[in-house]
């Protein structure tokens, strides 16, 4: 298995402008992670799906943040518009909840750089 | 509510040495706990986890921990260091009904040659 896959894995934008991360989870797994780590406020858990539907995204900061999953094997984290403090590396995770092996996978993340 | 405190930052430890990384918890019933290890420019990687009986779990790279339910502890051990265990050590907790992880502040394992 070739793990969680994200894209891209480096982004450089300017202020204003739209980013949209990718997200490929594990096959079969049912439960898929937002995650965002900065030096300030360590990691975050931004949103987290579980059968492709949004559970809890109580972390997600403000109205600019989105994410979707349009089907078990593909999610998206948008950011309109960006802005310099949401420079950070994002994770995305996935697991298999609803069994003992429920530790999460994570990603290689994507380090964003916001102008 | 859940929570995971790492009370230290930063732990050093000369390589050959025994290393201890500690982590508590707050959760309401039973916990799942975790550690997990994160490499420079690397996503999080699983060390181990305990989810019932033997208290003392082993994991990856000769990793252990012991779940101390009084203590609400579940402290992370190596009985020799090595220099390649330098990374930032995260312990996290799940209540058995929940599905959300809780994560904690991470410690900078730090091993010197």
């Amino acid at each position: 298995d070739a793990g969680v896959i994200q894209s891209p894995r480096h982004e450089v934008t300017e202020m204003g402008q739209e980013v949209t991360l990718r997200c490929k989870p594990i096959s079969g797994h049912n439960s898929l992670f937002w995650y965002r780590q900065t030096m300030m406020r360590g990691l975050e858990l931004l949103i987290y799906f579980n059968n492709n539907v949004p559970i809890d995204d109580s972390g997600m900061p403000e109205d600019r943040f989105s994410a979707k999953m349009p089907n078990a094997s593909f999610s998206t984290l948008k950011i309109q518009p960006s802005e310099p403090r949401d420079s950070a590396v994002y994770f995305c995770a996935s697991s298999l909840v609803g069994s003992l092996s429920n530790e999460q996978f994570f990603g290689p993340g994507t380090r964003l750089t916001v102008l | 509510a859940q929570s995971v405190a790492q009370p230290e930052d930063q732990v050093n430890v000369a390589e050959g040495n025994p290393l201890t990384v500690k982590c508590t918890y707050s959760v309401s019933g039973n916990p799942y706990l975790f550690w997990y290890v994160q490499y420079p420019n690397r996503g999080l990687q699983f060390l181990l986890k305990y989810i019932t009986g033997d208290n003392l779990v082993k994991g990856s790279y000769g990793f252990e921990a012991e779940f101390n339910k009084s203590q609400t502890s579940f402290h992370l051990k190596k009985p020799s260091a090595l220099v390649s265990d330098s990374a930032l050590y995260f312990c996290a907790v799940r209540a058995h009904s929940y599905d959300k992880v809780i994560f904690g502040p991470g410690t900078s394992l730090s091993v010197i040659p």
